[in-house]
């Protein structure tokens, strides 16, 4: 199992509401990843880092935000939630591997969200 | 499409049968990975094959690529009830800093 912990693992709130989405590794990776994936579908990336004040969006369109001011959390933030929002929301992190990032990545159990 | 496109999409066998799973990309690729995913869980590495190997083998799994097809497909020997999953591959587009997943084929092993 790899030390990449995510927070909270079900969350069911209303329209509207605030939420931010926990990750943390205490792997020391320097590379993280947010993916958004429906059930029995692909995995579409959000947002990833790659170190500390370092966050990028990925190739899906995503209204959520990320921060990295510390190397192992990196937390997600919808600041008005909707339906389309209902998702699992995985987090990842990658190693350095010597000769560069093979981009073999570490998941955490993901988030289920569910907006009403 | 996908840049990751797995075959089948759903896979059912017996305990004991082999399970094969395909794989197809459409760029070059520096690697090509292989993750599981039990239900409702996240994703768990089980092999990486750089561009320039053509065959690996981690315990019950082997794993061929060839770039000439753009294509890589993953076996499953002597399955068991507990590979049960779905299973991705996921490519590292050379150039890029990142992995784009396959849709996954979901695996049911039967006891």
């Amino acid at each position: 199992e790899a030390d990449i912990y995510q927070t909270p693992r079900y969350l069911v709130i209303g329209t509207g509401k605030k939420i931010t989405l926990e990750c943390s590794q205490t792997m020391g990776h320097d590379k993280m990843y947010w993916y958004q994936q429906d059930p029995g579908m692909e995995l579409h990336l959000i947002h990833y880092s790659y170190g500390v004040n370092s966050t990028e969006k990925g190739d899906l369109s995503s209204e959520s935000t990320v921060s990295r001011i510390r190397t192992e959390h990196f937390p997600l933030t919808l600041e008005s939630a909707r339906p389309s929002h209902t998702s699992q929301y995985l987090c990842a992190s990658s190693p350095y591997e010597g000769q560069g990032y093979q981009e073999t990545q570490y998941f955490g159990p993901g988030t289920r969200l569910l907006v009403l | 499409s996908q840049q990751g496109e797995e075959d089948p999409q759903a896979l059912s066998i017996q305990e004991g049968e082999n399970a094969t799973m395909n794989c197809s990309y459409k760029t070059s690729i520096n690697n090509l990975q292989w993750y599981r995913q039990n239900s409702g869980r996240g994703l768990v590495h089980l092999i990486l094959i750089r561009s320039n190997e053509r065959e690996k083998h981690s315990g019950r799994l082997r794993v061929t690529l060839d770039t000439s097809k753009k294509s890589s497909s993953l076996l499953i020997t002597a399955s068991r009830a507990a590979d049960t999953a779905s299973y991705f591959c996921a490519t590292r587009i050379q150039g890029a800093q990142k992995l784009v997943f396959g849709q996954g084929t979901r695996l049911t092993i039967n006891p």
